[in-house]
């Protein structure tokens, strides 16, 4: 059973820049949830997609945005990124319709905003 | 929106000793409170979770309790070991809504030989 795979795994912007990270959800799950993990804190909820549609979000902004593929894969992107995103940003895979829901994290890719 | 309080945030034991954390929630519509720890650098891992249709939960040395009138849970670790040092959160979800989880801000636990 192949688990939740991110990509990249660190990287650094500047201000102003656009990112897109990335998430293999694990075998056989159709749900991917995003979470923004700020460093001491505990993780956020981004928001969430199912069937190839966004079906729920957290309290962030519209320049938050994501895309989920028909093989259940996902990404996140942020436009015009400033300093406080600097963070590390957790994808999440669970089966939507699954007696337990239970989350299953990625690694992880770590933000850097200069 | 729902609101995750988590205390202590940082607890310190012997090892051998029990540790307990808590958390309260403010949505009386959660209905799903899993607990996640996080090594350093690693994922967040589910250890225990447990339903708003039980009051108590248990696996070998980790016990989690629910309050739903008070609308507060407990993770309760028992005989502690140093691999049990790490970050642990809590965190409450529907899952009528997907199990989009709102998290606590997590409780350092170290456990000293």
């Amino acid at each position: 059973e192949t688990g939740v795979t991110q990509s990249p795994t660190h990287l650094i912007k500047t201000r102003g820049q656009q990112v897109t990270l990335r998430c293999s959800s694990q075998s056989g799950h159709n749900t991917v949830s995003w979470y923004q993990q700020a460093l001491g804190q505990g993780p956020q909820f981004i928001f969430q997609y199912y069937r190839e549609e966004e079906n729920g979000r957290g309290n962030f902004p519209p320049r938050f945005s994501g895309l989920q593929f028909p093989n259940y894969s996902s990404e996140l992107n942020v436009n015009a990124l400033e300093l406080d995103d600097s963070a590390l940003y957790l994808c999440a895979s669970s089966r939507t319709g699954s007696n337990t829901g239970e989350l299953f994290f990625g690694e992880g890719s770590r933000l850097t905003v200069l | 929106g729902e609101n995750v309080e988590q205390h202590p945030s940082t607890l310190s034991v012997q090892e051998g000793d029990s540790a307990v954390i808590k958390c309260t929630y403010s949505d009386s519509a959660s209905n799903y409170f899993p607990w996640y720890k996080q090594e350093l650098g690693k994922r967040p891992q589910l250890i225990i979770d447990i339903r708003s249709n039980v009051g108590e939960k248990k696996d070998q040395r980790i016990a989690v309790t629910l309050n739903k009138t008070a609308k507060h849970f407990s993770l309760h670790i028992t005989e502690t070991q140093p691999e049990d040092s790490a970050v642990y959160f809590c965190a409450a979800g529907s899952n009528n809504a997907g199990n989009m989880l709102t998290f606590g801000g997590g409780t350092r636990l170290m456990v000293k030989p």
